[in-house]
C-alpha cells in the first residue's frame, strides 16, 4: 500500500488567482495522476506526470491552466492558474507504488469565489 | 472509448442487510478493475482490486466479482453497517482508468 499526503487540505481563492497544490507519497513511484473531481460527478483524470519529462495532459486539460511539475520520485505539484468558479472541484493525485492498485491522497477541496 | 456505469446511483439500507453494488463496462478487454470507498469531502480508499485474470475477491464483509465477457462486476457487501455509508465507486483499467459515477450508501442503524 502507500501513503499519500496532499496540502492544502482545503482552500477559498479569489477569481483570477492561481493555488499550488503539493502531494507527496511516502514511496517512490514512477507515475503520479492528477484528478478532478466537480461536485457531484465522478473522477475525470487530468494528466499523468512522469519524473523528468512533460506531463502528460487529457483531452480538455492544457499546461497553461493546470502546470504540473514532477522534481523527484515522491513528490509532485498541481497549480489551477487563472482560477474561475468553475474550477471548485476536489482535486486529488493518486499514484501506484508497486503493482496495479492505485492509492490516492486525501484531496484539495477547492472553492473559487 | 470505455463507459463505466454503476447501478443504482444510490442505496438506503437497514443495518444488518446484505447488499450488491453493480458495476458494467462496455469493453471487456481491460486489465483490472478497482473497488474504491469515498467519504464526503474525502479521498478515495482501495477497497479491493481484481486482476483481469480472476474471478473475484475477498476482504473481510466484501466480496468483489468480475465477469469481463459480461462486463460486469459486482460489490457485496455482507452485514453492513452504518460506518458502511459511503459513496463506492468501480474503476476499470484498459490504456486509460475510467470512474463509474458511483452508488451512494447509506446504511439506516
Amino acid at each position: 500500500s502507500a501513503v499519500i499526503s496532499q496540502k492544502p487540505s482545503r482552500d477559498i481563492c479569489q477569481r483570477g488567482t492561481s493555488l499550488t497544490i503539493q502531494c507527496q507519497v511516502d514511496s517512490q513511484v514512477t507515475m503520479m495522476f492528477w484528478y478532478r473531481q466537480q461536485p457531484g460527478q465522478s473522477l475525470t483524470l487530468i494528466a499523468t506526470a512522469n519524473q523528468g519529462s512533460e506531463a502528460t495532459y487529457e483531452s480538455g486539460f492544457v499546461i497553461d491552466k493546470f502546470p504540473i511539475s514532477r522534481p523527484n520520485l515522491t513528490f509532485s505539484t498541481l497549480t489551477v492558474s487563472n482560477m474561475s468558479p468553475e474550477d471548485s472541484s476536489i482535486y486529488l493525485c493518486s499514484a501506484r507504488p508497486g503493482g496495479n492498485e492505485q492509492f490516492f491522497g486525501p484531496g484539495t477541496r477547492l472553492t473559487v469565489l | 472509448k470505455q463507459e463505466v456505469t454503476q447501478i443504482p446511483a444510490a442505496l438506503s439500507v437497514p443495518e444488518g442487510e446484505n447488499l450488491v453494488l453493480n458495476c458494467s463496462f462496455t469493453d471487456s478487454a481491460i486489465y483490472n478493475l478497482q473497488w474504491f470507498r469515498q467519504d464526503p469531502g474525502k479521498g478515495l480508499t482501495s477497497l479491493l482490486l481484481i486482476q483481469s485474470s480472476q474471478r473475484e475477491q475477498t476482504s473481510g464483509r466484501l466480496n468483489a466479482s468480475l465477469d469481463k465477457s459480461s462486463g460486469r462486476s459486482t460489490l457485496y457487501i455482507a452485514a453492513s453497517q452504518p460506518g458502511d455509508s459511503a459513496t463506492y465507486l468501480c474503476a476499470v483499467e484498459d490504456n486509460d482508468m475510467r470512474f463509474g459515477a458511483g452508488t451512494r450508501l447509506t446504511v439506516k442503524p
